[in-house]
């Protein structure tokens, strides 16, 4: 089955910097890659996603590369904010082949002002 | 805020209570899903419910029990649980079964004592 790796655990940036997270899977059946923000006291949240047919998605300040042949894929989130302190999770999973999304442990990013 | 609400937010039990977490989604959505969120894991998958039919049980021990009575409600009865079961229980719902896309409700803190 699908196994999923997040890197790093916890990252601290000064405001302003930028941040990457990066998450490697296992099953190259796998095409779907989204990422969620979980702010204290509440569920995940969808930020960004990315099909394995695109190779970099960007949404603001955000945004999701992708390298099918190494099976990573990466987040990277731009003159970071306070508010952009939270939980990030990684997830893959096969659409139309099954209900399950596999989540990375999580990242915990802080980001000092 | 996100369409999809948690009750109780906290619940402390003995390991002989019965209780009930309840999950309401006001999205329209037809597939519903239970994750446990346990400290340095990655969320775990319990339950799929996709039209009201259970399309996943992931190994999930049977004092864990869902009921799914229509779309928009998710219920997971809980029974004899064991110390380890303490977690962060979330409901999260998506348009379709194949898991994209989820809106997570924030989650019911579960303690068993």
């Amino acid at each position: 089955g699908e196994n999923v790796e997040q890197h790093p655990s916890t990252l601290s940036v000064q405001e302003g910097d930028s941040a990457v997270i990066k998450c490697t899977y296992s099953d190259s059946a796998s095409n779907y890659f989204p990422w969620y923000k979980q702010e204290l006291g509440k569920g995940p949240q969808l930020i960004i996603d990315i099909r394995s047919n695109v190779g970099e998605k960007k949404d603001q300040r955000i945004a999701v590369t992708l390298n099918k042949t190494a099976k990573h894929f990466s987040l990277h989130i731009t003159e970071t904010q306070p508010e952009d302190s939270a939980v990030y999770f990684c997830a893959a999973s096969q659409v139309q082949g099954t209900d399950k999304l596999i989540f990375g442990t999580g990242t915990r990013l802080q980001v000092f002002p | 805020e996100t369409g999809v609400t948690q009750t109780p937010r906290h619940l402390v039990m003995g390991m002989t209570n019965k209780k009930s977490l309840k999950c309401e989604q006001h999205l329209g959505h037809n597939a519903m899903y239970w994750y446990k969120q346990s400290a340095k894991k990655p969320l775990e998958l319990m339950f799929v419910y996709n039209f009201k039919e259970q399309t996943e049980n992931n190994s999930v021990p049977s004092r864990f029990s869902p009921e799914c009575p229509n779309s928009s409600h998710l219920f997971l009865h809980l029974h004899t649980l064991q110390p380890e079961d303490s977690a962060l229980y979330l409901c999260a719902s998506s348009p379709d079964r194949v898991a994209e896309k989820l809106f997570f409700g924030s989650g019911t803190q579960l303690s068993v004592l």
